[in-house]
This record gives structure tokens, C-alpha cells and sequence, in this order.
């Protein structure tokens, strides 16, 4: 079966430092990867989706990277972390082509800058 | 572009009852995936349920059914037989059926109390 593995579950961090959560994905190939996140009492924002190694789009504009090294594994990153990055992140996966198109997602990362 | 909308930020529901979500698009495609989550407090979103655009038939699954009308680009769930483990938050999500486009869209999501 698939899991989807997100850490840290949570992070407190200072305003201007660096910013790296780690998504995993086991159980499948070529999966579809997203970052999501989530303001408080607000809906998802989708930040980045990625549907190979190297392949990432960036919906939104902003000071936040992400990352695919491998194939099942997606890294958000930032160089220097602002106020209102803070929210809680998810990342998501799902089968690649039209064949499934659910969307599974990670237990989330909740991100408080200081 | 795609758009969904939840106009409702909070409902309630006293236990055993049925309550009907509501949920509306935006969209020039004629095929499209649609989609309910629930995102309890633990915030772990989890599926609910899942309609193909092309599919009349409205999804059910157990105590959860949706009424889809495509003319009028609705979605909305009912919840039947209301559990206090139903209390969560609720997403309505729509996926374009494509391969270049792999984008899932969300509303805001709208939050359900169930009353013991």
C-alpha cells in the first residue's frame, strides 16, 4: 500500500532563517507531488505541484522553493523565512495520468515563525 | 480559470440528523473530477468522496452522498445519520482531467459542528 510521510510534524522557527520540510512517498513510481498550505481558518493554497524529478510549477509567487531530487521525495525550502510564512503546510501525492485522480495527503507540518 | 466556492464557513447538525453542504464552480471544461474531503481536528485530510463530471449517477459512500448538477455547477454533500466523528472541517476540491494540468482547486472549506 502507499504512505506519504511529512516531517516535522512541528516547527518554530525565527523570522529570517532557512526553511526545509521533507515529504516522502512509498508504495508507488512517478507519483504527482503538491505543497500545499493551509492560513489559519483558511482553505489550501496549492504552492507547488511537480510531475516528475526537476519538474515543479510554482502557482503562487513568493520566497518559498521546492525541490525533487527523487522521484518520491518533494522538499519546500526557504532561504529566509518571513512572518507570514507561517500556516500549516501539507503535501499531497497522486497517480499519475487519468487513470486515479484521488489525492492523498501527508498528516501536515504545522509552521510557527517568530 | 477554475474557482470553487463554499459559502457556508460554518454549519451544525444535531446527531443522527442529515445536513447538506454546499459547494459551487467555476469552470469552461466539460470534464472534470470532483471532490469532498474532511479534515478533522488532527488535520489530516482524508477523502470522502469522488464524482466524475461525465457520470450522471450522483457518488455515495455509506452515510455520505453528494447532489451533483453539472448545468448548474453544483456539488453538494449530504450527510446522513450525523456522528459526532463527522465534526471536522470540509473541503470541496475540483481536478481538471488533464495531464498537463494536475491541479486540484479547494475552497475554503466549511467547518461542521455536530451537536450530541
Amino acid at each position: 500500500s502507499q504512505t506519504i510521510h511529512q516531517w516535522p510534524a512541528t516547527l518554530v522557527q525565527p523570522v529570517g532563517s532557512p526553511l526545509s520540510l521533507e515529504c516522502t512517498v512509498e508504495g508507488t513510481s512517478n507519483p504527482n507531488l503538491y505543497w500545499y498550505r493551509q492560513a489559519a481558518g483558511r482553505g489550501l493554497q496549492l504552492l507547488f505541484y511537480s510531475i516528475g524529478i526537476d519538474q515543479i510549477s510554482s502557482e503562487v509567487p513568493q520566497n518559498l522553493s521546492a525541490s525533487r531530487p527523487q522521484d518520491r521525495q518533494f522538499i519546500l525550502s526557504s532561504k529566509k523565512l518571513l512572518l507570514s510564512d507561517s500556516g500549516f503546510y501539507l503535501c499531497a501525492w497522486s497517480v499519475r495520468g487519468l487513470a486515479k485522480n484521488i489525492q492523498y495527503f501527508g498528516a501536515g507540518t504545522r509552521l510557527s515563525v517568530l | 480559470a477554475q474557482t470553487v466556492t463554499q459559502s457556508q464557513p460554518e454549519m451544525s447538525v444535531q446527531e443522527a440528523e442529515t445536513v447538506t453542504l454546499s459547494c459551487t464552480y467555476d469552470t469552461s471544461e466539460s470534464d472534470y473530477y470532483l471532490f469532498w474531503y474532511k479534515q478533522p481536528p488532527s488535520r489530516q485530510m482524508i477523502l470522502v468522496i469522488r464524482q466524475e463530471a461525465y457520470k450522471q449517477q450522483n457518488a455515495t459512500e455509506n452515510r455520505f452522498s453528494v447532489n451533483f448538477q453539472k448545468a448548474a455547477k453544483s456539488f453538494s454533500l449530504k450527510i446522513s445519520d450525523s456522528q459526532l466523528g463527522d465534526a471536522a472541517m470540509y473541503f470541496c476540491a475540483y481536478r481538471r482531467l488533464s495531464n498537463t494540468g494536475n491541479q486540484f482547486y479547494f475552497g475554503t472549506g466549511t467547518s461542521l459542528t455536530v451537536i450530541p
